[in-house]
């Protein structure tokens, strides 16, 4: 049981380039979700998604895009990377219960330049 | 959407008890309390969470005040690998659907 699962760890990226953060989890939750991380701002959701075809935006989408095509993959598009989109991205995931707690991967550390 | 307030850093020394406060006084009757913390760059890190009742398992404790607007983490002996941000989040509902809002966490720095 590997938990949830992102690739790759590291990437740099040049502006105006496109590249999907993959995200992969084994234990069959319904609900996954995307976060970005910068120093002093804390962990903001970006996108999130409650079932296979169903997703939605968070508090900072602009940017970004997602699918959810299976319950295991939720990647994460940018589509023309930006600067301002440097940052370290966390994936979540969590049973589709009440008071299910999130479970994270351990980040795709983006540099985009 | 509920929110929560934490001290931006504490220290504790290491084998004493560490009490992490967090303050959610927009809390709603069915959302729940947790606690999780980031250690380094590491993914977040699952703790404990709770709704109305005193919580305990193997890593820390819960309180959560009667009236709910409040909480505190308790690590019972911390260790030098308890340093860490440790975020308290109350899961805001919007639409029927649930997200769970970061703050900017406690610094925990436990000293030898």
């Amino acid at each position: 049981n590997a938990g949830v699962t992102q690739t790759p760890k590291f990437q740099v990226l040049k502006t105006g380039q496109s590249m999907t953060l993959q995200c992969a989890q084994d234990m069959n939750h319904e609900y996954m979700s995307w976060y970005r991380q910068d120093p002093g701002m804390g962990l903001r959701l970006i996108h999130y998604s409650v079932g296979a075809g169903i997703t939605d935006q968070g508090e900072v989408p602009n940017g970004y895009n997602v699918s959810r095509s299976t319950t295991e993959d939720f990647p994460l598009r940018l589509l023309s990377a930006a600067p301002s989109q440097t940052s370290v991205y966390f994936c979540a995931s969590r049973r589709g219960t009440y008071n299910s707690p999130l479970h994270f991967g351990n980040g795709t550390r983006l540099t985009v330049t | 959407d509920a929110k929560t307030t934490q001290p931006p850093s504490m220290d504790c020394a290491e084998g004493r008890a560490a009490n992490l406060p967090c303050n959610h006084s927009t809390i709603s009757g069915n959302e729940y309390v947790y606690w999780y913390r980031q250690i380094h760059s590491q993914g977040p890190q699952y703790i404990i969470h709770g709704l109305k009742n005193n919580e305990t398992n193997e890593m820390a404790s819960l309180i959560i005040t009667e009236d709910r607007k409040s909480s505190t983490l308790i690590l019972p002996h911390a260790t030098l690998r308890d340093t860490a941000v440790y975020y308290c989040i109350v899961r805001a509902s919007t639409s029927g659907t649930y997200k769970y809002i970061f703050g900017t966490g406690t610094r925990l720095k436990v000293l030898a």
